[in-house]
C-alpha cells in the first residue's frame, strides 16, 4: 500500500466548474496536510495546508480533511484555465517528514 | 529575499560516473529535504538534513549521499549512476521551528546516458 495516494487524472472541467481532487494516506501518525500544486516542468508550490479534522478555506480553494477516514480533498471553486497543472496531496509524519502522491493532472478546459 | 536555489540546473551524465548537486536553502529555513522525480510521478523522498546530520532517510540506496554545511546549504552525492536515476532533484527548505512547510528550490535535471 502507497503511504499517499491519489487518482491520476486527467481529471477535465468545464471553466467555472467545480474541481474536486481526492487523497488517501496510510499512516494513522500523520500529522500536516498539504497541496501543492506543480505546473509543467516547474517545481511545486503549496496552496493550502490543514492540521485539523475539517473544512479550510482560502479563496476559491478549500481543503477538507477526515482523519478518521485518512482523506484529504481540495476542491477548487470557479476553475480557470490558470489552474490547469499537477497537484500533488503530501503528507507530514510525526518527524516531519513529508511524503507526497503521485499528483493528480487538472485540466480546465475554457 | 531569496528563496531556495539549486544547481546546475541541468546536466548529462554516463552511467557508472558520479554527480554533485547543491542547494541553498531559502533565507531563515534550518532544513534542508531531497526529493526525487521521475518524469509523471510524484516527489520521492530521499533525506532530510538539520544541524548537519542526516535526519530522515526514504528508500533510497546508499549511492546516494549528502552533507549540510554550517551555512545550512547541502548537496545531494549520487554515486555508480544507473539510467534509472534519470530525474528531477528538487531540494526543499523549511523551519524545524515552523509547521514544516517545505519550499521548493526548481530543481536539477539529471539525465543518465
Amino acid at each position: 500500500q502507497k503511504e499517499v495516494e491519489q487518482n491520476s487524472g486527467p481529471l477535465s472541467v468545464p471553466e467555472g466548474a467545480i474541481a474536486s481532487l481526492n487523497c488517501t494516506y496510510s499512516d494513522r501518525g500523520s500529522q500536516s496536510f498539504f497541496w501543492y500544486r506543480q505546473y509543467s516542468g516547474k517545481s511545486p508550490e503549496l496552496i493550502m495546508s490543514i492540521y485539523s479534522n475539517g473544512d479550510k478555506e482560502d479563496g476559491r480553494f478549500t481543503a477538507q480533511l477526515n482523519k478518521a477516514s485518512q482523506y484529504v480533498s481540495l476542491l477548487i471553486r470557479d476553475s480557470q484555465p490558470s489552474d490547469s497543472a499537477t497537484y500533488l496531496c503530501a503528507v507530514s509524519l510525526w518527524n516531519n517528514d513529508m511524503r507526497f502522491g503521485a499528483g493528480t493532472r487538472l485540466t480546465v478546459k475554457p | 529575499d531569496a528563496g531556495v536555489t539549486q544547481s546546475p540546473t541541468h546536466l548529462i551524465k554516463t552511467r557508472g560516473q558520479q554527480v554533485t548537486l547543491r542547494c541553498s536553502p531559502k533565507s531563515g529555513h534550518d532544513t534542508v529535504s531531497w526529493y526525487q522525480q521521475a518524469l509523471g510521478q510524484g516527489p520521492q523522498f530521499i533525506f532530510q538534513y538539520y544541524e548537519e546530520e542526516e535526519r530522515q532517510r526514504g528508500n533510497f540506496p546508499d549511492r546516494f549521499s549528502g552533507h549540510q554545511f554550517p551555512n545550512y546549504s547541502s548537496e545531494l552525492n549520487v554515486n555508480a549512476l544507473l539510467l534509472g536515476d534519470s530525474a528531477l532533484y528538487l531540494c526543499a527548505s523549511s523551519s524545524r521551528a515552523g509547521a514544516n512547510v517545505l519550499t521548493f528550490g526548481a530543481g536539477s535535471r539529471l539525465t543518465v546516458l
